[in-house]
Protein backbone atom coordinates (compact mmCIF):
# COMPACT_ATOMS: atom_id res chain seq x y z
CA UNK A 1 0.00 0.00 0.00
CA UNK A 2 1.07 3.47 -1.18
CA UNK A 3 1.72 5.96 1.63
CA UNK A 4 2.45 9.49 1.13
CA UNK A 5 4.02 11.43 3.70
CA UNK A 6 4.02 15.39 4.45
CA UNK A 7 4.78 17.22 7.82
CA UNK A 8 1.82 16.69 10.19
CA UNK A 9 1.87 20.33 11.24
CA UNK A 10 4.19 23.64 10.68
CA UNK A 11 4.14 27.24 11.69
CA UNK A 12 5.08 30.29 9.98
CA UNK A 13 5.46 34.22 10.72
CA UNK A 14 3.43 36.52 8.90
CA UNK A 15 4.97 37.61 5.72
CA UNK A 16 7.31 34.89 6.00
CA UNK A 17 8.42 32.27 3.42
CA UNK A 18 7.06 28.45 4.19
CA UNK A 19 7.50 25.14 2.38
CA UNK A 20 5.27 21.70 2.52
CA UNK A 21 7.10 18.88 1.51
CA UNK A 22 5.14 15.85 0.27
CA UNK A 23 6.92 12.43 -0.65
CA UNK A 24 6.22 8.91 -1.94
CA UNK A 25 7.10 5.16 -0.02
CA UNK A 26 7.76 4.26 -4.07
CA UNK A 27 10.42 6.46 -4.12
CA UNK A 28 11.42 9.96 -5.85
CA UNK A 29 8.60 12.08 -6.47
CA UNK A 30 9.04 13.05 -9.81
CA UNK A 31 7.01 14.98 -12.58
CA UNK A 32 5.13 11.42 -13.40
CA UNK A 33 3.30 11.63 -9.61
CA UNK A 34 1.27 15.11 -11.47
CA UNK A 35 1.65 16.60 -7.88
CA UNK A 36 -1.72 18.57 -6.87
CA UNK A 37 -2.10 20.86 -4.07
CA UNK A 38 -5.01 21.63 -2.20
CA UNK A 39 -6.10 23.80 1.09
CA UNK A 40 -8.67 23.20 3.26
CA UNK A 41 -10.20 25.47 5.88
CA UNK A 42 -12.78 23.95 8.49
CA UNK A 43 -16.25 23.80 7.06
CA UNK A 44 -15.12 24.33 3.69
CA UNK A 45 -14.64 22.21 0.52
CA UNK A 46 -10.93 21.61 -0.53
CA UNK A 47 -9.71 24.21 -3.10
CA UNK A 48 -7.28 23.11 -5.33
CA UNK A 49 -3.87 25.43 -5.54
CA UNK A 50 -1.46 23.43 -8.19
CA UNK A 51 -1.54 20.97 -10.27
CA UNK A 52 0.65 18.22 -12.12
CA UNK A 53 3.97 19.86 -10.17
CA UNK A 54 4.49 23.72 -10.63
CA UNK A 55 0.47 24.53 -12.26
CA UNK A 56 -1.73 27.13 -10.81
CA UNK A 57 -5.00 28.25 -11.62
CA UNK A 58 -6.44 31.21 -12.06
CA UNK A 59 -7.85 31.55 -8.66
CA UNK A 60 -4.47 30.65 -6.98
CA UNK A 61 -2.61 33.37 -5.09
CA UNK A 62 0.85 34.29 -6.39
CA UNK A 63 2.58 33.50 -3.51
CA UNK A 64 1.71 30.11 -3.87
CA UNK A 65 4.28 27.96 -5.77
CA UNK A 66 5.11 24.65 -6.58
CA UNK A 67 8.16 22.52 -7.57
CA UNK A 68 10.36 19.11 -6.79
CA UNK A 69 12.60 19.01 -4.25
CA UNK A 70 14.95 16.70 -4.31
CA UNK A 71 12.78 13.47 -3.85
CA UNK A 72 9.82 15.31 -2.74
CA UNK A 73 6.90 17.61 -4.08
CA UNK A 74 6.87 21.23 -2.40
CA UNK A 75 4.66 23.66 -2.43
CA UNK A 76 5.95 27.29 -1.15
CA UNK A 77 4.08 30.31 0.39
CA UNK A 78 6.13 33.45 -0.08
CA UNK A 79 4.81 36.62 1.77
CA UNK A 80 2.51 34.38 4.21
CA UNK A 81 -0.72 35.81 4.92
CA UNK A 82 -3.41 35.24 7.96
CA UNK A 83 -5.89 33.54 5.57
CA UNK A 84 -3.20 30.88 4.21
CA UNK A 85 -3.78 29.18 7.99
CA UNK A 86 -5.72 25.89 6.92
CA UNK A 87 -4.75 22.08 6.40
CA UNK A 88 -2.87 21.79 2.85
CA UNK A 89 -3.23 18.02 1.46
CA UNK A 90 -0.72 16.88 -1.60
CA UNK A 91 -2.11 14.09 -4.10
CA UNK A 92 0.33 12.18 -6.12
CA UNK A 93 -0.45 10.06 -9.32
CA UNK A 94 0.29 6.57 -8.91
CA UNK A 95 -0.30 4.51 -12.12
CA UNK A 96 -4.09 5.18 -12.64
CA UNK A 97 -5.02 5.79 -8.89
CA UNK A 98 -4.49 8.85 -6.90
CA UNK A 99 -2.90 8.95 -3.11
CA UNK A 100 -3.71 11.99 -0.61
CA UNK A 101 -0.73 13.36 1.61
CA UNK A 102 -1.90 12.60 5.43
CA UNK A 103 -2.02 16.90 5.35
CA UNK A 104 0.06 19.87 6.70
CA UNK A 105 -1.67 22.25 9.40
CA UNK A 106 -0.50 25.43 9.00
CA UNK A 107 -0.37 27.63 11.61
CA UNK A 108 0.05 31.01 11.13
CA UNK A 109 0.93 32.97 14.31
CA UNK B 1 -19.21 27.96 -15.05
CA UNK B 2 -19.58 24.38 -14.03
CA UNK B 3 -20.96 23.83 -10.82
CA UNK B 4 -21.28 20.31 -8.85
CA UNK B 5 -23.45 19.22 -6.44
CA UNK B 6 -23.38 15.87 -4.03
CA UNK B 7 -26.87 14.33 -2.65
CA UNK B 8 -27.83 11.39 -1.13
CA UNK B 9 -29.12 9.90 2.12
CA UNK B 10 -27.03 11.28 5.49
CA UNK B 11 -27.46 8.34 7.34
CA UNK B 12 -26.88 4.66 6.46
CA UNK B 13 -27.42 1.67 8.81
CA UNK B 14 -24.00 -0.55 9.09
CA UNK B 15 -23.58 -3.27 6.86
CA UNK B 16 -26.00 -1.75 4.26
CA UNK B 17 -25.06 0.37 0.68
CA UNK B 18 -23.81 4.21 0.98
CA UNK B 19 -25.47 5.98 -2.55
CA UNK B 20 -24.50 9.41 -3.37
CA UNK B 21 -25.28 11.72 -6.92
CA UNK B 22 -22.88 14.43 -8.16
CA UNK B 23 -25.19 16.20 -10.47
CA UNK B 24 -23.34 18.38 -12.92
CA UNK B 25 -24.53 21.97 -14.26
CA UNK B 26 -22.61 24.29 -16.51
CA UNK B 27 -21.29 21.50 -19.07
CA UNK B 28 -21.25 18.35 -20.17
CA UNK B 29 -20.42 14.78 -17.92
CA UNK B 30 -19.40 14.23 -21.33
CA UNK B 31 -17.05 16.69 -21.77
CA UNK B 32 -13.58 14.97 -21.73
CA UNK B 33 -12.80 14.70 -18.06
CA UNK B 34 -12.58 12.09 -15.04
CA UNK B 35 -15.43 12.51 -12.44
CA UNK B 36 -14.28 11.86 -9.00
CA UNK B 37 -15.02 10.84 -5.49
CA UNK B 38 -13.02 11.90 -2.70
CA UNK B 39 -13.69 11.71 1.28
CA UNK B 40 -12.72 12.82 4.86
CA UNK B 41 -13.30 11.59 7.88
CA UNK B 42 -14.10 13.17 10.89
CA UNK B 43 -10.48 14.21 12.48
CA UNK B 44 -8.47 12.70 10.00
CA UNK B 45 -7.38 13.52 5.81
CA UNK B 46 -8.51 13.45 2.38
CA UNK B 47 -9.32 10.32 0.47
CA UNK B 48 -9.49 9.70 -2.95
CA UNK B 49 -12.17 6.77 -3.35
CA UNK B 50 -12.16 6.84 -7.48
CA UNK B 51 -12.88 8.00 -11.11
CA UNK B 52 -14.81 7.60 -13.93
CA UNK B 53 -14.87 8.81 -17.51
CA UNK B 54 -17.79 9.51 -19.53
CA UNK B 55 -16.25 6.70 -21.76
CA UNK B 56 -16.97 3.99 -19.40
CA UNK B 57 -13.06 4.11 -17.86
CA UNK B 58 -12.24 3.61 -14.20
CA UNK B 59 -9.59 3.85 -11.64
CA UNK B 60 -10.48 3.20 -8.20
CA UNK B 61 -8.74 3.13 -4.47
CA UNK B 62 -7.07 -0.30 -4.04
CA UNK B 63 -8.67 -0.62 -0.73
CA UNK B 64 -12.16 -0.05 -1.64
CA UNK B 65 -12.18 -1.39 -4.60
CA UNK B 66 -14.10 -4.81 -3.71
CA UNK B 67 -17.22 -2.61 -2.30
CA UNK B 68 -17.23 0.23 -4.54
CA UNK B 69 -18.65 1.19 -7.66
CA UNK B 70 -18.91 4.59 -9.57
CA UNK B 71 -21.08 4.94 -12.76
CA UNK B 72 -22.16 7.85 -15.54
CA UNK B 73 -25.76 8.68 -16.04
CA UNK B 74 -25.60 10.95 -19.16
CA UNK B 75 -29.28 11.25 -19.67
CA UNK B 76 -28.71 12.67 -16.40
CA UNK B 77 -25.72 14.74 -16.48
CA UNK B 78 -24.58 13.21 -13.32
CA UNK B 79 -22.35 10.53 -11.61
CA UNK B 80 -22.75 8.43 -8.79
CA UNK B 81 -21.31 6.50 -5.98
CA UNK B 82 -22.28 3.12 -4.13
CA UNK B 83 -20.49 1.70 -1.87
CA UNK B 84 -21.27 -1.27 -0.54
CA UNK B 85 -21.22 -2.91 3.13
CA UNK B 86 -20.52 0.24 5.33
CA UNK B 87 -19.14 0.41 8.56
CA UNK B 88 -18.18 3.53 10.64
CA UNK B 89 -14.61 3.63 9.12
CA UNK B 90 -17.15 5.05 6.13
CA UNK B 91 -18.37 7.68 7.95
CA UNK B 92 -17.52 11.23 6.03
CA UNK B 93 -17.57 14.24 4.23
CA UNK B 94 -17.85 12.93 0.52
CA UNK B 95 -16.81 15.28 -2.00
CA UNK B 96 -17.74 15.09 -6.03
CA UNK B 97 -14.61 16.55 -7.64
CA UNK B 98 -14.26 17.11 -11.88
CA UNK B 99 -10.79 15.75 -12.77
CA UNK B 100 -9.05 15.82 -15.91
CA UNK B 101 -5.13 17.06 -17.65
CA UNK B 102 -3.70 15.77 -14.36
CA UNK B 103 -6.05 18.33 -12.14
CA UNK B 104 -8.51 18.34 -9.88
CA UNK B 105 -10.04 21.82 -10.41
CA UNK B 106 -13.63 21.98 -9.31
CA UNK B 107 -15.17 20.66 -6.38
CA UNK B 108 -18.84 20.38 -4.69
CA UNK B 109 -19.74 22.03 -1.09
CA UNK B 110 -19.27 17.91 -0.10
CA UNK B 111 -22.49 16.06 2.02
CA UNK B 112 -21.42 14.65 5.36
CA UNK B 113 -22.77 10.78 5.71
CA UNK B 114 -22.71 8.62 8.92
CA UNK B 115 -22.80 5.08 9.36
CA UNK B 116 -24.80 4.06 12.01
CA UNK B 117 -28.02 2.41 13.25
Amino acid sequence: QTVVTQEPSLTVSPGGTVTLTCASSTGAVTSDYHPNWFQQKPGHAPRSLIYSTNNKYSWTPARFSGSLLGVKAALTLSGVQPEDEGDYYCLLSHGGAWVFGGGTKLTVL
Amino acid sequence: QVQLQESGPGLVNPWGTLSLTCAVSGGSISDEYWWNWVRRPPGKGLEWIGEMHHSGGTNQNPSLKRRLTISVDKSKNQFSLSLTSVTAADTAVYYCVRGGFWAFDIWGQGTMVTVSS
